[in-house]
């Protein structure tokens, strides 16, 4: 089973909302990933997370704030976006300390940011 | 940095005829894997298949098979027998050994002819 669940699959918010969107994962995967992609364009990296501790973070505004409670888990926290940040977001896990460490991919919340 | 090229931005095929999306790359490591994905309409990024760059065999999955030419670095997708579900736009992705990050192509968009 290679499934990985992102809710909600469409979110409307205006620029002084706070909002989050949740991942989930229950393949035993050690790693997990945030991505932004905006239309026509390949996904961009935002935060990694490594045996629940943030790895990488591809120098993201801070009204973007990634959690990750436990292994199974991850949160991206939504406060004060632009419009600009409206985009798809994908979440994606993957295996750590093996060889092919493959990511695998949730299907995305649709983010609109009025 | 490494990159990775995709010259084809759309590429179109009849059902039931093979079509090759090509891509290339840029790194100066030796143990690498390469990827090809499909995002279809629905938006879920789907692993299409893999290969690592150690093995000198190309990779297959049913219908898709890849031409791995390291030393040309290049990685071309073949895809046989093309049918409608087929249509999406693929992206190939490069990883370094124990890098946490993938690089992406910008992308191929497939159109199926009925």
């Amino acid at each position: 089973d290679t499934e990985v669940t992102q809710t909600p699959k469409h979110l409307v918010m205006g620029m002084t909302n706070k909002k989050s969107l949740k991942c989930e994962q229950h393949m035993g995967h050690r790693a997990m990933y945030w991505y932004k992609q905006k239309a026509k364009k390949p996904p961009e990296l935002m935060f990694v997370y490594s045996y629940e501790k943030l790895s990488i973070n591809e120098s993201v505004p801070s009204r973007f704030s990634p959690e990750c409670p436990n292994s199974s888990l991850l949160n991206l926290h939504l406060h004060a976006l632009q419009p600009e940040d409206s985009a798809l977001y994908l979440c994606a896990s993957s295996t750590r300390g093996t060889s092919t460490d493959t990511q695998y991919f949730g299907p995305g919340t649709r983010l609109t940011v009025l | 940095a490494q990159t990775v090229t995709q010259s084809q931005p759309e590429m179109s095929v009849q059902e039931a005829e093979t079509v090759t999306l090509s891509c290339t790359y840029d790194t100066s490591e030796s143990d690498y894997y390469l990827f090809w994905y499909k995002q279809p309409p629905s938006r879920q990024m789907i692993l299409v298949i893999r290969q690592e760059a150690y093995k000198q065999q190309n990779a297959t999955e049913n219908r898709f098979s890849v031409n791995f030419q390291k030393a040309a670095k290049s990685f071309s997708l073949k895809i046989s027998d093309s049918q409608l579900g087929d249509a999406a736009m693929y992206f190939c992705a490069y990883r370094r050994r124990g890098n946490e990050k993938l690089t992406f192509g910008t992308g191929t968009r497939l159109t199926i002819i009925p």
